[in-house]
């Protein structure tokens, strides 16, 4: 079956410029996660949605990065006023139900990424 | 901060087994170890994950040492394919994922 999506798969913007990347999970997930891989590093968790609840956000670096899943499926990390130090690769996870409280232990599924480039 | 240790690199030979190792010193009782691996422009991909008992699943073994601060992936029969990034990861409250620096696999023919 289909996996987990993101679009673009590719962005570049100008400094300055407001970005917003789409996350579309596996059909059915409860849970769906962000996270920030910078080059050479491991994958850094951002923010965590419950259908449509943000249960966690600690991830977040900054008042500038906003995420969002208003019916409980797909959803958007938005990024304003884009800095340098925001390139990196966002990747979405999702996870299917069964343990659905939080602190699931379900497996997470990874879409490809969305490879941030600003210049 | 990665609650986790793990060699930068490690290389291996086509169709031998393939031993990550991992020291989680600091892991607390009900603190599952879990295995991803990334593949070179991909997302990471779950491989296997164990509490207290070795696991075994069509990918690969995971062997816990009995006071549990150590882990091993064992790949049997490594083919070119599984050169990737491979990351233990202690699995933290709420269900994040605290991915540390990883092991870069090289499986060479």
């Amino acid at each position: 079956g289909a996996g987990v999506s993101q679009s673009p798969r590719y962005k570049v913007a100008k400094r300055g410029q407001d970005v917003a990347l789409r996350c579309d999970p596996i059909s059915g997930h409860v849970s769906l996660f962000w996270y920030q891989q910078a080059l050479g590093q491991g994958p850094e968790f951002l923010t965590y949605f419950q259908n449509e609840a943000q249960l966690d956000k600690s991830g977040l670096p900054s008042d500038r990065f906003f995420a969002e899943r208003p019916e409980g499926s797909v959803s958007t990390l938005k990024i304003q006023r884009t800095q340098q130090e925001d390139s990196a690769v966002y990747l979405c996870a999702s996870s299917p139900p069964g343990q659905h409280n939080y602190g699931s232990y379900n497996e997470q599924f990874f879409g490809p990424g969305t490879r941030l480039t600003v210049l | 901060d990665a609650k986790t240790t793990q060699p930068t690199s490690m290389d291996c030979a086509e169709g031998r087994a393939a031993n990550l190792p991992c020291n989680h010193s600091t892991i607390s009782g009900n603190e599952y170890v879990y295995w991803y691996r990334q593949i070179h422009s991909q997302g990471p991909q779950y491989i296997i994950h164990g509490l207290k008992n070795n696991e075994t699943n069509e990918m690969a073994s995971l062997i816990i040492t009995e006071d549990r601060k150590s882990s091993t992936l064992i790949l049997p029969h490594a083919t070119l394919r599984d050169t990737a990034v491979y990351y233990c990861i202690v699995r933290v409250d709420g269900g994040k994922l605290i991915f540390g620096q990883g092991t870069e696999l090289s499986v060479k023919p």
